[in-house]
């Protein structure tokens, strides 16, 4: 198994600009969430799916959209970059949300800069 | 809302010792987890411990082992031994009950510094 694997490691773009970060597990997890990491902040929930077509919003959503068209992929666009968003960006996925306990598997991260 | 605090943004221990960091945490939910996890230079997020809020019998993983007071919101970590490879950010993690999310709140981070 790969395991959570994120895609690019490594972007810069210009103010305006948008992309996507990919993300794909291969664990046939149904939760899966995105996370950024500032510096001092910890980390800060961005949005989550507990399944195939279901995603919500969490702390930090603003700025961001998902889609979770298939259990496998979990994409993470950014409209129109900002600097505010320069940061390093976090997968995770777990078996599923629920009250049971399940590890949550973190990808490798992408590092963002918007100049 | 839940909150993660970690007071410490830096620590340092010197290679063979024993240190601990602190994370205290607020909540109204009677059953959670949280977590210690280790995030190294690389950046890859590393499950260090968990505790189970309902479990009375702090947890051990090998030189790592946690001190869980469920009525004071208190949950540090202890690293007995400490290595040069022990060096790293560690984030103390509050995992959400409510609504079946399974979402982490993570606190700041501290930065441990292993001398040699």
């Amino acid at each position: 198994n790969a395991g959570v694997t994120q895609t690019p490691k490594f972007q810069v773009l210009k103010t305006g600009q948008s992309m996507t970060l990919q993300c794909a597990q291969d664990m046939n997890h149904e939760y899966m969430s995105w996370y950024r990491q500032d510096p001092g902040m910890g980390l800060r929930l961005i949005h989550y799916s507990v399944g195939a077509g279901i995603t919500d919003q969490g702390e930090v959503p603003n700025g961001y959209n998902v889609s979770r068209s298939t259990t496998e992929d979990f994409p993470l666009r950014l409209l129109s970059a900002a600097p505010s968003q320069t940061s390093v960006y976090f997968c995770a996925s777990s078996y599923s949300a629920g009250t049971s306990y399940n590890e949550q598997f973190f990808g490798p991260g992408t590092r963002l800069t918007v100049l | 809302a839940q909150t993660v605090t970690q007071s410490q943004p830096e620590m340092s221990v010197q290679e063979a010792e024993t240190v601990t960091l602190s994370c205290t945490y607020d909540t109204s939910e009677s059953d959670y987890y949280l977590f210690w996890y280790k995030q190294p230079p690389s950046r890859q997020m590393i499950l260090v411990i968990r505790q189970e809020a309902y479990k009375q019998q702090n947890a051990t993983e090998n030189r790592f082992s946690v001190n869980f007071q469920k009525a004071a919101k208190s949950f540090s970590l202890k690293i007995s031994d400490s290595q040069l490879g022990d060096a790293a950010m560690y984030f103390c993690a509050y995992r959400i009950m409510e609504g079946s999310q399974g979402n982490l709140i993570f606190g700041k981070g501290t930065k441990l510094s292993v001398k040699p």
